[in-house]
């Protein structure tokens, strides 16, 4: 199945650092979303951008909807422990008349005390 | 805590059996969509449910099917089971299909099949 290309795949910072991560699609979306997903755990929305352009934050976490509607992007300020887990993006796609959510491959994240 | 809960937790099939997952939706909530997980992947789009009727479908073969009933709670049934069905299955839950973005997940149901 269809899936959005994350980068990077996989990352280790230092508690205290910024982290960056993207995601790219060949496809036009016009709602992109954030989740992190922690083990054994369902996917948590973190950040919805509706606008070309769009730059959202939520605490520490901001996020950017791309102005070709083909990526986005997130930034975490100030990592914390907290903060490991796994960030997939999503498109919200409705070109078959039925609303879902076109999942990255993910970005797994691991915070270093 | 989201409020979609879903059962069992975990799961060990073998090849060939017939398994049923359950999915009670938030209140409110008259929308199911389930998702299949494979391990080191984003989720997957199985089926969208909306009051009882099937609302669209991702590239899964018919032995993937499933019900939604009048309280809004949902089953996926998967029959002649495969090594590959081998996942995570989530549930989200959404007020009305167009309210997707507002849709929350279950905790998932981790299928094995050996």
């Amino acid at each position: 199945g269809q899936q959005l290309n994350q980068s990077p795949q996989s990352m280790f910072i230092q508690e205290g650092e910024d982290v960056s991560m993207n995601c790219t699609s060949s496809s036009i979306f016009n709602t992109w979303l954030w989740y992190k997903q922690d083990p054994g755990e369902g996917p948590v929305l973190l950040i919805a951008l509706y606008k070309a352009g769009e730059l959202t934050s939520n605490g520490r976490l901001t996020a950017q909807f791309g102005i070709t509607r083909k990526d986005s992007f997130l930034n975490i300020s100030a990592s914390i422990p907290s903060d490991v887990g796994i960030y997939f993006c999503a498109g919200l796609d409705s070109t078959s008349g039925t609303y879902k959510y076109i999942f990255g491959t993910g970005t797994r994240l691991k915070v270093l005390a | 805590e989201t409020g979609v809960t879903q059962s069992p937790t975990h799961l060990i099939k073998t090849r060939g059996q017939q398994v049923t997952l359950r999915c009670s939706s938030q209140s409110g909530h008259n929308t199911v969509s389930w998702y299949q997980q494979a391990l080191g992947q984003g989720p997957q789009f199985i089926f969208q449910y909306y009051r009882e009727e099937e609302n669209g479908r991702g590239n899964f073969p018919p032995r993937f099917s499933g019900l939604q009933f009048p309280n809004y709670s949902s089953e996926l049934n998967v029959n002649a089971l495969e090594l590959d069905d081998s996942a995570l299955y989530l549930c989200a839950s959404s007020r009305g299909t167009a309210a997707v973005v507002e849709a929350f997940f279950g905790q998932g149901t981790r299928l094995t099949v050996v």
